[in-house]
């Protein structure tokens, strides 16, 4: 049961335009959401995180946006630049963070020069 | 300050042998977990520990795999008689000590142990 959902695999985008990722949840218990980037053979970066009580959060040119009737959020990084290309995983916790994250499959996101 | 460091980075055992993956949390950090990655797939939860006391172990499986935060030194994955369906990339968490108050906490990750079953 994928209770974190990530429906695209692949994303490419124009260097300087905008990158939406999305990422839909089932779990209503999840109160508090974060967006973590990978690279080959490293460990996952934490990007940025928002909690149920927000929709929107903003660092630098990440932007997550979170709509809760429709269980959905996307992170949104604009402008694009090269060294966004990565894989990106949404993630889900319940009580604000104090449990274990699960995660969606991940959307490897490409930045076109 | 340091992040969180895992050792080995890159781990060979034979099908039947143990491996042991070593964590050790960010400064000032008193939670861990462990979560797997297999191939051109998401990382799953495994085990959420404190110093001395397991937490949640509810992905775990049942035999074979253990874990630890003793009061001193790394948190250790241990994995007994290892088959080639182990091989993944086993990664380590942390967070913060909790405080009172409303608040949340984002789990920061090492790099990972590559395990591979041969």
């Amino acid at each position: 049961d994928q209770q974190v959902k990530q429906n695209s695999p692949s994303l490419s985008v124009q260097e300087g335009r905008i990158s939406i990722l999305n990422c839909d949840y089932t779990n209503s218990m999840f109160d508090y959401f974060l967006w973590y980037k990978k690279y080959p053979a490293e460990g996952p970066t934490f990007l940025i995180s928002i909690s149920s009580i927000k929709d929107k959060n903003e660092d630098g040119r990440f932007t997550v946006f979170l709509n809760k009737s429709a269980k959905h959020l996307s992170l949104h990084i604009v402008p694009s630049q090269p060294g966004d290309s990565a894989v990106y995983f949404c993630a889900a916790s319940a009580n604000f963070g104090n449990e274990k994250l699960t995660f969606g499959t991940g959307t490897r996101l490409t930045i076109i020069p | 300050n340091a992040g969180v460091m895992q050792n080995p980075r890159h781990l060979v055992r034979r099908r039947g042998q143990e491996a042991r993956l070593r964590c050790s949390p960010m400064k000032g950090h008193s939670h861990v977990y462990w979560y797997r990655q297999l191939p051109e797939e998401g990382l799953k939860f495994m085990v959420y520990l404190q110093k001395e006391n397991i937490i949640d172990e509810s992905g775990m499986p049942k035999e074979r795999f253990s874990a630890e935060f003793p009061k001193e030194g790394p948190s250790i994955l241990r994995i007994q008689q290892v088959v080639r369906g182990d091989s993944a990339a086993y990664f380590c968490a942390s967070s913060p000590l909790r405080t009172s108050g409303p608040s949340s906490y984002e789990q920061y990750f090492g790099p990972g142990t590559r395990l591979t079953v041969t």
